[in-house]
């Protein structure tokens, strides 16, 4: 059975910085694309950025919205991804949510910035 | 690519025939996705590549469409289709539509 678990949401005060992790088990990590999406709340899906596998050379992609403040990275020995996001502002509140491929997901993280 | 989704909000009543429209800025080429999410849940994936339905989602979702105009439609409606509908599409970058939320009348 696929599992993501997103970790490390909270409270942020404007400015400052925060990791998201995202803990895999129940498939070859190794083998897939992981995205990063969020949603504002009572909002829509905003998708946030994308890391591929070894064979496309850990590519990165990030939504215009967010480049220069989004890292994404992943770790394929612990089959987990990460998200680093800075200079947070109170519109990065959101659910983040992780996703393989689209077709599973976690149930999210809440980040919420505010001072 | 912008999708922009009609209508915004559905009222139908069970039984009804449903159709949700997504409509992209720019030829999507047949990349388009559809979620379902209900309240305080993620997000489900019903259909992908247009027209294909993901494992273990029932008959009655289905999606068609070519270019940039694309449709889910659901045959029957049942009261667990209550939930918001997204489109997505993987052409050119990643999008999500503004979403299409489904209530009973």
């Amino acid at each position: 059975e696929v599992q993501i678990l997103e970790t490390g949401g909270g409270l942020v005060k404007p400015g400052g910085s925060l990791r998201l992790s995202c803990a895999t088990s129940g498939f070859n990590f190794n083998d897939y694309f992981m995205n990063w999406v969020r949603q504002a709340p009572g909002k829509g899906l905003e998708w946030v950025a994308q890391i591929r596998n070894k064979n496309y050379n850990y590519a990165t992609y990030y939504a215009e919205s967010l480049e220069g403040r989004v890292t994404i990275s992943r770790d394929d020995s612990k089959s987990s991804v990460y998200l680093q996001v800075s200079s947070l502002r109170a519109e990065d509140t959101a659910i983040y949510y992780c996703t393989r491929k689209g077709v599973d997901w976690g149930q999210g993280v809440m980040v919420t910035v505010s001072s | 690519i912008q999708l922009t989704q009609s209508p915004s909000l559905l009222s139908a009543s069970v039984g009804d025939r449903v159709t949700l429209s997504c409509k992209g800025s720019q030829n999507i080429n047949n990349y388009l996705a559809w979620y379902q999410q209900k309240l305080g849940e993620a997000p489900k994936l019903l259909i992908y590549n247009t027209n294909s339905l993901q494992t273990g989602i029932p008959s009655r979702f289905s999606g068609s469409g070519s270019g940039t105009d694309y449709t889910l439609t659901i045959s029957s409606l049942q009261p667990e289709d209550v939930a918001t509908y997204f489109c997505y599409q993987y052409n050119n970058g990643w999008t999500f539509g503004g979403g299409t939320k489904l209530e009973l009348k």
